[in-house]
């Protein structure tokens, strides 16, 4: 166990529709980064966070955007789904940018 | 852009066995490379990593070498086990960030 948590487990949901994923970083870090797993794509980073403010920016959609809250979790929201989102979503976390990146269980989603 | 290549994608071991999966990166400027182990429905997991200042890093059975020169690292894996079967990535930070590249990952399959 990493100590990141990441929720839901699951998500089956429509194409067109929104969702939130959430993760909670291990206990004293304060870097959070989102990732998306897909069969043909791989690990792709997604964006980072650090202490709240947005640090680095991947190849992430314009449907996409996430969020740093004071308390450090972080949420992830996906609008507009297409069948082409479907996927593993991993969300890392560190004690600061630049030191071991400790992965979250995922949350895999389904868009029909 | 940054690259990071894996090989080989599949590796079937006979249990005892060593396996080595070899990544180079294209970043001249990567200073730290992480390998980690994810198992069927989890996160990935971080086995080891090594900084840029070292050659060679070793934990038990797993070790790790750098050829900063040649911009490749290799994961070893002695005595290997029914349990070390798993997919293995390789990564290295994105120049100026601390964004992961992936590799595409290898298949470790190790035969009892």
């Amino acid at each position: 166990d990493s100590g990141v948590t990441q929720t839901p487990k699951h998500l089956i949901t429509a194409t067109g529709q929104r969702v939130t994923l959430r993760c909670s970083p291990r206990s004293g870090d304060l870097s959070v980064y989102w990732y998306q797993q897909s069969l043909d794509q791989g690990l792709q980073f997604l964006i980072q966070y650090y202490n709240g403010e947005e640090r680095a920016k991947g190849n992430i959609l314009e449907r996409f955007s996430a969020q740093q809250f004071p308390d450090l979790h972080s949420e992830l929201n996906l609008s507009s789904l297409e069948l082409g989102d479907s996927a593993l979503y991993f969300c890392a976390s560190s004690v600061a940018a630049g030191r071991e990146q400790f992965f979250g269980p995922g949350t895999r989603l389904t868009v029909l | 852009g940054e690259n990071v290549e894996q090989h080989p994608s599949t590796l079937s071991v006979q249990e005892g066995d060593s396996a080595v999966i070899k990544c180079t990166y294209s970043d001249s400027a990567s200073n730290y490379f992480p390998w980690y182990k994810q198992e069927l429905g989890k996160g990935p997991q971080l086995i080891i990593d090594i900084r840029s200042n070292v050659g060679e890093k070793k934990d038990q059975r797993i070790a790790v070498t750098l050829n900063k020169t040649a911009k490749h690292f290799s994961l070893h894996i002695t005595e290997t086990q029914p349990e070390d079967s798993a997919v293995y990535f390789c990564a290295a930070p994105s120049s100026g960030t601390y964004k992961y590249i992936f590799g595409t990952g290898t298949r470790l399959k190790v035969l009892a």
